[in-house]
């Protein structure tokens, strides 16, 4: 099971670009990575997921190199209500997920 | 996507006793989860409760502490029992969803242990 890596907090401000990095080292050839996005009081929310290269829909952009060890969550002009959790997963069996520690990211006005 | 509903919300609830939480799905699923998020932590997999056959637990987490039903495809609950106040946490439901890696989730069901 691959085992990510993101950094506790971010800060920014409205109207910024954020760039969350996620490490996962030991990747398998057929996992997938998925970004989730948790508020106060709710569940998890699917964002955007990936295998290679680039993906980008209405939310966010997911960037994966080509050795796939890594991957980085690009949030375009944030506002105060992307205040979150963010979370990086990687697998390809939806009953073998494992949460890491999430990035909790605070935007500022 | 998936609507899930979880009750309750939240309770509170005193040491020593039992409380079921209930999941219901707006679709037929195949694999349902159950997650539990400790306050200011991330979630971490309880088991998969499966329709038709036992639940499949992590580790360390029992049957005993943790039953799970599974009477249908759109529907499964958690208790949990003999509660102390190292239960108090958010639990939360899941399911899977088309795409690998793909999970929906509920609302969650807050548990405060007195």
């Amino acid at each position: 099971l691959a085992k990510t890596t993101q950094p506790i907090s971010m800060d920014s401000y409205e109207g910024q670009e954020v760039n969350i990095t996620c490490s996962h080292n030991n990747i398998a050839t057929n996992d997938y990575i998925t970004w989730y996005q948790q508020f106060p009081s709710q569940g998890p929310r699917f964002i955007i997921q990936g295998y290679k290269t680039k993906v980008t829909n209405e939310v966010a952009s997911l960037f994966i190199p080509a050795d796939r060890k890594s991957s980085t969550l690009s949030l375009p002009r944030v506002s105060l209500s992307d205040t979150a959790v963010y979370y990086c997963l990687v697998g390809f069996n939806t009953d073998k997920l494992i949460f890491g520690t999430g990035t909790r990211l605070q935007v500022f006005p | 996507s998936a609507v899930i509903s979880q009750k309750p919300s939240r309770d509170i609830c005193q040491r020593g006793t039992s409380l079921t939480i209930q999941c219901q799905v707006d679709s037929q699923v195949t694999m349902m989860f159950w997650y539990r998020q400790q306050p200011g932590q991330s979630l971490t997999l309880i088991a998969t409760a499966n329709q038709g056959s036992e639940a499949t637990y992590e580790s360390g987490f029992v049957i005993d502490k943790f039953p799970i039903s599974r009477p249908n495809l759109t529907f499964s609950t958690l208790t949990v029992s003999n509660m102390s106040p190292e239960d108090s946490s958010i639990y939360l439901c899941s399911v899977a969803g088309r795409a690998a890696g793909e999970l929906f989730f509920g609302e969650g069901s807050r548990l405060t242990v007195l």
